[in-house]
């Protein structure tokens, strides 16, 4: 079956620390990929997305991912964290022959000042 | 503004009472979607729809129905509730399946 995988359940920083998150996808086949954030009380809300391309894109508040095909992963990346960064963060993935959007479990991440 | 309305947006119920919950878009997209959302199981679809009259089973659809009569609105049905319903739920739009704005969620409480 389909699956998306986060490795890293609960990560804590402190502010200006490097952060790299782990997605990886169980899929062959060609796939949208996404990374969605959800703010403690809030919805969840688009970061970035990745179709087709330069395989390193750049999403909102100073976000990256990188799409390595022969890893099955889309990693998000940010150089320096804020506290403002603490929410939690999905990745998702939608394999392209399907309408289907699937969701990992979540990373909850804690960014201390 | 654009948005995704759901209500209500905290229910207590009682097993076995049928309940609703509506979703509501104003951005006249053809693609609706329920997720729960569960700890450490993440987002998980229940069911989505392509357009008007057109809706399929995401991943946990057993004890949900939906309709889609108007491309606005996706309501959650739940004929008969039971506590393993207990969940948070999001109602998503999206113009296609990809970018998808989600609504406010509803927390649901089963006794």
């Amino acid at each position: 079956a389909q699956s998306v995988s986060q490795h890293n359940h609960h990560v804590i920083l402190s502010e200006a620390a490097s952060l790299e998150l782990g997605c990886n996808y169980s899929y062959g086949g060609t796939v949208n990929l996404f990374w969605y954030v959800q703010y403690p009380g809030q919805h969840l809300q688009l970061l970035l997305k990745y179709f087709s391309g330069d395989p390193l894109v750049k999403g909102i508040k100073g976000f990256e991912a990188e799409f390595i095909k022969s890893k099955f992963s889309f990693n998000l990346r940010k150089p320096s964290v804020q506290w403002s960064d603490t929410a939690e963060y999905f990745c998702a993935v939608n394999p392209d022959n399907t309408d289907k959007l699937i969701f990992g479990t979540g990373t909850r991440l804690q960014v201390f000042p | 503004e654009a948005q995704v309305t759901q209500n209500p947006r905290y229910l207590i119920t009682v097993t076995g009472k049928k309940l609703t919950v509506t979703c509501s878009q104003n951005m006249n997209h053809e693609y609706m979607s329920w997720y729960r959302q569960d700890p450490g199981l993440g987002l998980r679809q229940i069911y989505y729809s392509m357009n008007v009259e057109v809706t399929d089973k995401g991943d946990v659809p057993e004890g949900y129905k939906v309709s889609r009569k108007e491309k606005r609105n996706f309501p959650l049905i739940l004929e008969s509730p039971s506590p393993n319903q207990t969940s948070l739920y999001f109602c998503a739009s999206s113009f296609d399946r990809y970018e998808q704005y989600f609504g406010p969620g509803t927390r649901l409480t089963v006794t």
